[in-house]
């Protein structure tokens, strides 16, 4: 059974990196068939796509966040990998990982998600 | 904000039908069959239940049905159940940088 968990510092500073891994269990992210991606969600809001790769290293990420955003694969662990630099207080969210089926519109599963507070 | 506009909440009694919809752009919901639909309840993660417009993932009740019509994709639950009473999600491709958009989001109220 497929299974996705982020781990990674509940707590940043302002003006820190913010750094979070994904490990993924029961399938390897090498397929061809699928996205790995990160999506995000502040406190009482809604869903914000982040970014996300293919096994080919490929990635993509929401120009909102201005280029603040590097997510990478690490096959010989199966995990991937998100990076949010010069992160400030509206980086607050919870941070989820998933799987994102290609050529359809299907993210599942989801990691069970991590709360990231960015706090002096 | 989010790019596509969900009513804020919506509300039934128990075996009702309820529907709600998911307006967008020809960017979004107009250039693309690839809407999905996401159940959230309180601290938990997003859940699929319809993917590409009208699929259902194994395991998803029958009750949940979804479809599209030029800019605007819908959800309908049928036969609501106290369990149903959680957040809605839509999303979608887009053709802008984004890539990827999100709904605002749809509460859902069991009465």
């Amino acid at each position: 059974q497929l299974q996705l968990q982020e781990s990674g510092p509940g707590l940043v500073k302002p003006s820190e990196t913010l750094s979070l891994t994904c490990i993924v269990s029961g399938a390897s992210i090498s397929s061809s068939n699928y996205y790995w991606g990160w999506i995000r969600q502040p406190p009482g809001r809604g869903l914000e796509w982040i970014g996300s790769i293919f096994y080919s290293g490929t990635s993509y990420s929401n120009v909102s966040l201005k280029r603040r955003v590097t997510i990478s694969l690490d096959t010989s662990k199966n995990q991937f990998s998100l990076n949010l630099t010069s992160v400030t207080a509206a980086d607050t969210a919870v941070y989820f990982c998933a799987r994102h089926v290609t050529h359809s519109s299907s993210w599942t599963p989801w990691g069970q998600g991590m709360l990231v507070t960015v706090s002096s | 904000q989010s790019a596509l506009t969900q009513p804020a909440s919506v509300s039934g009694s128990p075996g009702q039908s309820i529907t709600f919809s998911c307006s967008g752009t020809s960017s979004d919901l107009g250039a693309y069959d690839y809407v999905s639909w996401y159940q959230q309840h309180p601290g938990k993660a997003p859940k699929l239940i319809i993917y590409d417009v009208r699929h259902r993932p194994s395991g998803v009740s029958n009750r949940f049905s979804g479809s599209k019509s030029g800019n605007t994709a819908s959800l309908t639950i049928s036969g609501l159940q106290a369990e149903d009473e959680a957040d809605y999600y839509c999303s979608s491709y887009t053709t802008s940088n984004t890539l990827v958009v999100f709904g605002s989001g749809t509460e859902v109220t069991v009465l």
